[in-house]
């Protein structure tokens, strides 16, 4: 059964660094998304990523995130300069169309220092 | 936006009992899922069920979109069950597609 992919599982990194997520979405899924889950609390909506172009961002989504699709079959999601806050639960999410069932990746736990 | 309400916030089961978990929310919606987080905090696909009724082995989830609430049913629950369970939605508004999610239930199955 096909599936969504993220690496790493879990990522380090201190106050102020550049970190990539990657994702691999399942492969003729048209939209991507990606959500957080600080511990403890529930999972939140980050962007939605369609047709190569962000379709929706929420609040939490502000300068210091992009996503990019750089070929067939990634999509990463990078915090150029992280904060103690960002340390989370990120997880990437795709679907064949908008409103269809969302198909969750296990997640990558960042632990910012 | 579309409010999302679980109950109960927490739940504690002997192995072998049943429980009814809920989920209301408060717009119309096109899309519900209900997920488990399991203790090294993947969210497993349970179902996917905007209205009517499915079944998964001891699992089964009903929604009643006309009265905006949906439930999930555990039978003969197992302490591999034990985990948050959480519903999320999307409403038929003008969002791209994302999911709206509940602050989940704690499911706690004692051996």
């Amino acid at each position: 059964e096909p599936e969504v992919t993220q690496t790493p599982s879990h990522q380090v990194t201190q106050m102020g660094q550049e970190v990539i997520l990657r994702c691999v979405p399942i492969s003729n899924h048209l939209y991507f998304y990606w959500y957080r889950q600080i511990l403890g609390q529930k999972v939140e909506f980050l962007v939605s990523f369609y047709n190569n172009e962000i379709s929706e961002k929420s609040e939490i989504f502000d300068d210091q995130f992009s996503v990019e699709r750089p070929d067939g079959s990634n999509f990463t999601l990078k915090i150029r300069s992280t904060k103690l806050e960002d340390s989370a639960m990120y997880f990437c999410a795709s679907s064949g169309y908008r409103g269809d069932e969302q198909y969750f990746g296990p997640g990558t736990r960042l632990t910012v220092t | 936006g579309i409010q999302v309400e679980q109950s109960p916030p927490d739940l504690i089961l002997q192995e072998g009992a049943n429980s009814t978990l809920r989920c209301n929310f408060s717009d119309s919606v096109n899309n519900l899922q209900w997920f488990h987080q399991n203790p090294w905090g993947q969210l497993i696909n349970l179902f996917y069920i905007p209205s009517g009724t499915k079944q998964n082995g001891r699992l089964s989830a009903t929604t009643v979109a006309t009265e905006r609430y949906s439930l999930l049913y555990i039978s003969s629950s197992q302490t591999t069950d034990s985990g948050v369970y959480f519903c999320a939605v999307k409403d038929y508004g003008g969002s791209q597609g994302n999911l709206i999610f509940g602050k989940g239930t704690k499911l706690s199955v004692k051996p």
